[in-house]
């Protein structure tokens, strides 16, 4: 079964800072990892889709990557926004694809 | 517009009244799937589906049942919910094709019960 961590589980930057955002996982054979934000009381809106067999991934000011190898993607958020505040949560599905597994997510503040 | 809609959003029931929460997408998705959310625990999946008739077990499927006759419905049952029930429910869907299967979540359904 995979896990799936995210540290810190809440960070504070000021605007205008560039962050990196981690997500850890256990099963190297992860068929995709996938970047959500979560607003308070909200749903989940998709970020970033990462391919097994892709390094990264890019919208934006967002760009996610994948290490297989090492069980960690990271999202870089580029000069962040006080609408950048939110819950980042990151899931990584099983070797077939079928099942996901979620971090606990990190809550962003962005500071004006 | 290309959604996942969920009814009711908000749920307040007692002990052993038996409910169901409907789940919708217009996207013509093969995969379906429902979630909890729990403070402290993240989100974790109760039961998904790959099409029409298929489902399997999640993590946490005990004391919940799914069916899925109809592609774009995937209905979550409670038979005799029970308080440690109480929780932020997410539907999800997902095209299935290749190994593109990005998903897209529904509102929320906020169930309580007493």
């Amino acid at each position: 079964k995979q896990e799936v961590t995210q540290i810190p589980a809440a960070l504070s930057v000021p605007e205008g800072e560039n962050l990196v955002l981690n997500c850890s996982f256990t099963d190297s054979a992860i068929y995709n990892l996938q970047w959500f934000r979560q607003d308070p009381g909200k749903g989940l809106t998709s970020l970033l889709l990462i391919q097994s067999s892709q390094r990264e991934q890019t919208s934006g000011r967002l760009n996610a990557s994948l290490d297989k190898s090492s069980g960690r993607s990271t999202l870089y958020i580029a000069a962040s926004q006080p609408g950048d505040s939110a819950t980042y949560l990151c899931a990584g599905a099983s070797n077939t694809g079928n099942q996901f597994y979620f971090g606990t997510g990190t809550s962003l503040t962005v500071i004006p | 517009e290309a959604q996942v809609t969920q009814n009711p959003r908000y749920l307040i029931t007692v002990t052993g009244k038996k409910l169901t929460v409907t789940c919708s997408q217009n996207m013509n998705h093969e995969y379906m799937s429902w979630y909890r959310q729990d403070p402290g625990l993240g989100l974790r999946q109760i039961y998904y589906s790959m099409n029409v008739e298929v489902t399997d077990k999640g993590d946490v499927p005990e004391g919940y049942k799914v069916s899925r006759k109809e592609k774009r419905n995937f209905p979550l049952i409670l038979e005799s919910p029970s308080p440690n029930q109480t929780s932020l429910y997410f539907c999800a869907s997902a095209r299935w094709a290749d190994s593109y299967n990005e998903q897209f979540f529904g509102p929320g359904t906020r169930l309580t019960v007493l």
